[in-house]
């Protein structure tokens, strides 16, 4: 099963672009990326997802590199409410599980 | 409103008593999870349904229970087997076998369940 590295922490202007990155060098060729994030005390949140064409909707942006090793997911414009645990996730084959690391503490400052 | 319901959200209990938290969900979805959350860490998975009455274990299912007995139901018994039950349990649910397209089958969460072994 594909594994996701991505930094422990980040932080990031409260306007700015936060601009996440995520590696999954063993992703293999039909396996997702998805990210959720999750804010202090509540259930993950489901944000994009992608194969290989980069995505965008309401939330953010997802860029895949071309060899699909990496991704970087983009807030636009970060808000004090965006500071959350965000998650890089391979999707599995096998069933419907998705396996969650430690994800990266996004911390929006003022 | 459609979603995903987890009660109670805070759960206290003494060491050595069984302990089952709820999970419930109205979107016709087939699959459900179990998650476990501690301190600072990622979500583990413990047990997940991908139909009614058929259950599989996850990466730490010892020590814990589930049944499946009906769609929108999939309760979870913490045993006083768990060496160490204090957690933040997620509960959620997939589209699963009804999904169209099989690679959107997105997870919805509950809101958790904090449960302290006292």
């Amino acid at each position: 099963d594909a594994k996701t590295t991505q930094p422990t922490s980040m932080d990031c202007a409260e306007g700015r672009a936060a601009n996440l990155p995520c590696n999954h060098s063993t992703i293999s060729g039909n396996e997702y990326v998805y990210w959720y994030r999750q804010i202090h005390s509540q259930g993950p949140q489901y944000i994009i997802h992608g194969l290989k064409n980069n995505e965008t909707n309401e939330m953010a942006s997802l860029i895949i590199t071309e060899d699909r090793k990496s991704s970087t997911l983009i807030l636009p414009h970060a808000t004090l409410r965006d500071t959350a645990v965000y998650y890089c996730i391979v999707r599995l084959e096998y069933g419907n599980k998705l396996v969650f690391g430690a994800g990266t503490i996004l911390r929006v400052k003022s | 409103d459609g979603g995903i319901t987890q009660s109670p959200k805070y759960l206290f209990r003494k060491e050595g008593q069984n302990v089952t938290l709820s999970c419930e969900q109205n979107l016709n979805h087939d699959a459900m999870y179990w998650y476990r959350q501690d301190p600072g860490q990622g979500l583990r998975l413990i047990y997940y349904s991908q139909i009614v009455n058929d259950f599989q274990k996850g990466d730490i299912a010892e020590g814990y229970s589930v049944s499946r007995e009906k769609k929108e139901s999939f309760p979870l018994t913490v045993t006083s087997a768990q060496k160490n039950p204090t957690a933040f349990y997620l509960c959620a649910s997939s589209p699963g076998l009804a999904a169209t397209i099989f690679a959107y089958n997105e997870q919805f969460f509950g809101p958790g369940t904090r449960l302290t072994v006292l």
